[in-house]
């Protein structure tokens, strides 16, 4: 089975700055997709950005974008110009593009994003 | 159709006793996922609807627990004899064919006394 690591279990950044979250996987497909989730306090999950294995190019979700290295299998999430708003639990997920996987999202463990006004 | 609703939102029980939880779906999303999350954990999946057939169970799925989606629609998951074990937060997704968007719930909490 796909296994997703968030190695960092807390994370804080100032208000306006940047923070990167990490995240790598381990997979043996050469298909797939990955996903940051924002899970806020007592509140619903949201998609924040999704990237295709198959596109070289790193998405981009107006403050919201990733590094996706695919030799190394890792997948870090970049937030630009922080807001009180971002402060929530952030999910790394993986879902293969085909066959019986493709039903199903692989949860890393989360980070929790602190932002300090 | 404001997203995912599930329901009750919260729910406390005592040990052995049964417990039902809803989740209405997205009207024009025919896939529907059951997902447990534990207190510092990712979420889990534990089984995915393509309209009323119920196509994946994960091994999380004991015979205690049963879904049900009878007309495409809403689902319910029930589990029968609750243990402490299944204290956790439990979220619905549902998605617009397996390439789509998935959307996810509020969840329902459970607490097992």
């Amino acid at each position: 089975a796909q296994t997703v690591t968030q190695s960092q279990p807390e994370m804080s950044v100032q208000e306006a700055e940047t923070v990167t979250l990490s995240c790598t996987y381990d997979t043996s497909e050469s298909d797939y997709y990955l996903f940051w989730y924002k899970q806020p306090p007592s509140r619903q999950m949201i998609l924040v950005i999704r990237q295709e294995a198959y596109k070289q190019q790193n998405a981009t979700e107006n403050r919201f974008s990733v590094n996706f290295q695919k030799a190394a299998k890792s997948f870090s999430l970049k937030i630009s110009d922080s807001q009180l708003g971002d402060a929530a639990m952030y999910f790394c997920a993986y879902r293969s593009a085909f066959g019986p996987g493709a039903n199903n999202l692989f949860f890393g463990t989360g980070t929790r994003l602190t932002v300090i006004p | 159709d404001t997203g995912v609703s599930q329901d009750p939102r919260h729910k406390i029980t005592k040990r052995g006793q049964n417990v039902t939880f809803r989740c209405d779906p997205i009207s024009e999303h025919n896939r529907l996922y059951w997902y447990r999350q534990t207190l510092g954990q990712g979420p889990e999946f534990l089984t995915y609807f393509q309209n009323e057939a119920q196509l994946e169970k994960s091994r999380l799925l004991s015979d205690r627990f049963s879904a049900e989606r009878p007309k495409g629609s809403f689902s319910t998951l029930e589990i029968q004899r609750t243990e402490q074990g299944d204290s956790a937060m439990y979220l619905c997704a549902s998605s617009l064919e397996r390439s789509g968007t998935w959307v996810f719930g509020p969840g329902t909490r459970l607490t097992v006394l």
